[in-house]
């Protein structure tokens, strides 16, 4: 069975840091386009990152130059260094797998965690 | 890159048919057939239910459907039932390895 579970998220003052992690089970991570999704409280979603087979990484504008996607295979783990965090970036941050076949992604997520809130606030 | 059109909300008794809207650009919803819906209940992560403008995952009700004409996609949701009450979010491939989301809409089961 396919699961992903976040965590690491919390409260966490303005300009600060966090690292997610998103711990996968039933695929194997190195394999698979890896995604990050937030939701802001009462508002729509929102695409962060994604990181592909080969490492290869993209980022929203928004998130860009300030949140790092990562994993690990050995722990099959997906990770996202947010850093300079903005009262913006309080969501609820959702791992998601994006669908592939032979190494190609499918450009739709399959397969989402339960979210790990992430409250930027002084 | 701004989020997608949807009206905020729809409604319709059981057994009803409703139908979403999600309004793009050529840019994104009209210039891929990478449109997506997925289904969020309260407090719950979002749920893949049309991929690919038209293609149902294995295991959701063929009460959903999925179509597009020029920039705006549509989700139907057919014979409408009380669990089917949710929000609804589209979602389409932008290019240069970006998606946009739609803003949401909440379904309401009368």
């Amino acid at each position: 069975e396919v699961q992903l579970v976040e965590s690491g998220g919390g409260l966490i003052q303005p300009g600060g840091s966090l690292r997610l992690s998103c711990a996968a089970s039933g695929f194997t991570v190195s394999t698979n386009y890896m995604t990050w999704v937030r939701q802001a409280p009462g508002k729509g979603l929102e695409w962060v990152s994604v990181i592909f087979t080969g490492g290869t990484t993209y980022y929203a504008d928004s998130v860009k130059g300030r949140f790092t996607i990562s994993r690990d295979n050995s722990k099959s783990t997906l990770y996202l260094q947010m850093n300079s965090l903005r009262a913006e970036d309080t969501a609820v941050y959702y791992c998601a797998r994006e669908r592939s076949a032979s190494y190609s992604p499918l450009h739709f997520f399959d397969y989402w965690g339960q979210g790990t809130l992430v409250t930027v606030s002084s | 890159q701004s989020a997608l059109t949807q009206p905020r909300s729809v409604s319709g008794s059981p057994g009803q048919s409703v139908t979403i809207s999600c309004t793009g650009t050529s840019s994104d919803v009209g210039g891929y057939n990478y449109v997506s819906w997925y289904q969020q209940h309260p407090g719950k992560a979002p749920k893949l239910m049309i991929y690919d403008v038209s293609k149902r995952p294995s295991g959701v009700p063929d009460r959903f459907s999925g179509s597009r004409s020029g920039n705006t996609a549509s989700l139907t949701v057919s014979g409408l039932q009380a669990e089917d009450e949710a929000d609804y979010y589209c979602c389409s491939y932008a290019g240069s390895y970006t998606y946009v989301f739609g803003t949401g809409t909440k379904v309401t089961v009368l």
